[in-house]
């Protein structure tokens, strides 16, 4: 299909680990980015992985990628309450600009 | 540094009216994205300048949605006339030449009555 694909909602303890899940469409995509929003805000960078790596930490989180399934995962150890917000996948369309294609949103909530 | 700044945060107007919505790129982004985030149709990109020039508008709803980008400092989406059906908030992203990472605006909320 056309569309970047998510999972509307998680919902997770403050401790626990969250997963976010994302499957894009072209294989040829050479970066992933992940993005987040909170109430009433733009969207924020948060990490990003190039397509020739399967995994990338970078403190509490870790994106892992996998090409031939194309599937692209989020974890965030730890998860608190501050991560309530709505996070984004997004890979880049080779049209030779500078274009991304964003997944429809992840709304996470965490509980105390 | 200033981040991308849009104007007005917040915007209400009546069924007809003609609507302005700014951006102000980062200084030195080439690139400028305007997006449209509502609950239905989540986050859709609406038109992307590259060097001031637009590329694809085909995101565009229809006729009564225009952009501009007279320079490198400034764009306007512009819709008239304004519909309840417009509804939404507006963002506005740059980026860097040579770079896919996109730095958004904190948004425009457009409530059509």
């Amino acid at each position: 299909g056309e569309d970047v694909e998510q999972s509307l909602f998680l919902s997770v303890r403050e401790g626990d680990s969250s997963v976010i899940n994302c499957t894009y469409t072209d294989s040829s995509s050479t970066y992933l980015y992940w993005y987040k929003q909170e109430p009433g805000a733009g969207l924020q960078l948060l990490t990003y992985i190039f397509s020739n790596m399967d995994m990338k930490q970078d403190q509490r989180l870790t994106v892992l990628l996998n090409k031939k399934d194309k599937h692209l995962s989020l974890r965030i150890a730890d998860t608190q309450t501050g991560d309530s917000a709505i996070y984004f996948c997004a890979e880049v369309m080779n049209t030779g600009f500078q274009k991304l294609v964003f997944g429809t949103g992840t709304r996470l909530l965490v509980s105390p | 540094d200033a981040g991308v700044i849009q104007s007005p945060r917040h915007e209400v107007t009546e069924m007809g009216q003609e609507v302005t919505l700014r951006c102000k790129p980062i200084s030195g982004h080439n690139s400028l994205f305007w997006y449209r985030q509502t609950m239905m149709r989540g986050l859709e990109l609406l038109i992307y300048f590259n060097n001031n020039v637009p590329i694809d508008d085909s995101g565009m709803p229809e006729d009564r949605f225009s952009a501009k980008m007279p320079n490198a400092s400034f764009s306007t989406l512009k819709i008239q006339p304004s519909e309840p059906r417009d509804s939404a908030v507006y963002f506005c992203a740059s980026s860097a030449r040579g770079s896919f990472e996109q730095y958004f605006g904190p948004g425009t909320r457009l409530t059509v009555t």
